[in-house]
């Protein structure tokens, strides 16, 4: 499955929301989509697993939704410690397990 | 709370072996996958691989039977191998905790290194 992020680059000012897509060339099955945070220098983080479950610790202001084939992160009230790279990653396929090619959240 | 720490050497010669270590802190192996996966400078994520606590594995079908993972209870962490090594190798090298996720073929990870970079250069 190749997922197809967009867009490949975003602006935005801290307070803003972010929405970022996440489309995947089939249907990920139940929903077995995560979504991860780069900052540069470290490690990714995750954020979200099973397309909408935050991860342990993670604001309230990241949430994911979507099924099927378009998935959507979604950062409300953009700080400025968000701004970094964001993947997306399946693991429902019965063949192989992706990663798409990020989106980078930048300061306007 | 778990921690993970890759260790091994930064520079490592075309055609030869690249071995790394991922020691896990604060944790057992059991019920996880224990996964790699690299960076290319300025690039995206790539699945290298993981390993199952009971010694099973699974591996980047790109990656063309040049990849091995081990583990050793002893000493608590797990290991990558990749021969024939190219200059296409060079990355930052991370491991990571893979949860079980039922009904799923693959795993998301929810816990990783700090990663190291491997370079491979004459």
């Amino acid at each position: 499955i190749v997922l197809t992020q967009s867009p490949g680059t975003v602006s935005l000012s801290p307070g803003d929301s972010a929405t970022l897509s996440c489309r995947a060339s089939q249907s990920v099955r139940s929903g077995y989509l995560a979504w991860y945070q780069q900052k540069p220098g470290q490690a990714p983080r995750l954020l979200i697993f099973g397309a909408s479950s935050r991860a342990t610790g993670i604001p309230d202001r990241f949430s994911g939704s979507g099924s099927g084939t378009d998935f959507t992160l979604t950062i409300s009230r953009l700080e400025p410690e968000d701004f970094a790279v964001y993947y997306c990653q399946q693991y429902g396929s019965s063949y192989q397990n992706s990663f798409g090619r990020g989106t980078k959240l930048e300061i306007k | 709370q778990v921690q993970l720490q890759e260790s091994g050497p930064g520079l490592v010669r075309p055609s030869e072996t690249l071995s790394l270590t991922c020691s896990i802190i604060g944790d057992s192996f059991i019920a996880y996958y224990w996964t790699w996966v690299r960076q290319p400078d300025g690039k995206g994520l790539e699945w290298i691989g993981r390993l199952y606590h009971t010694g099973n594995t699974n591996y980047n079908p790109s990656l063309k039977g040049r990849v091995t993972m081990s583990l050793d209870t002893s000493k608590n962490h797990f290991s990558l191998t990749l021969n024939s090594v190219t200059a296409a190798d060079t990355a930052v090298y991370y491991c990571a905790r893979g949860v079980v996720v039922p009904a799923a073929k693959w795993n998301y990870m929810d816990v990783w290194g700090k990663g190291t970079t491997v370079t491979v250069s004459s």
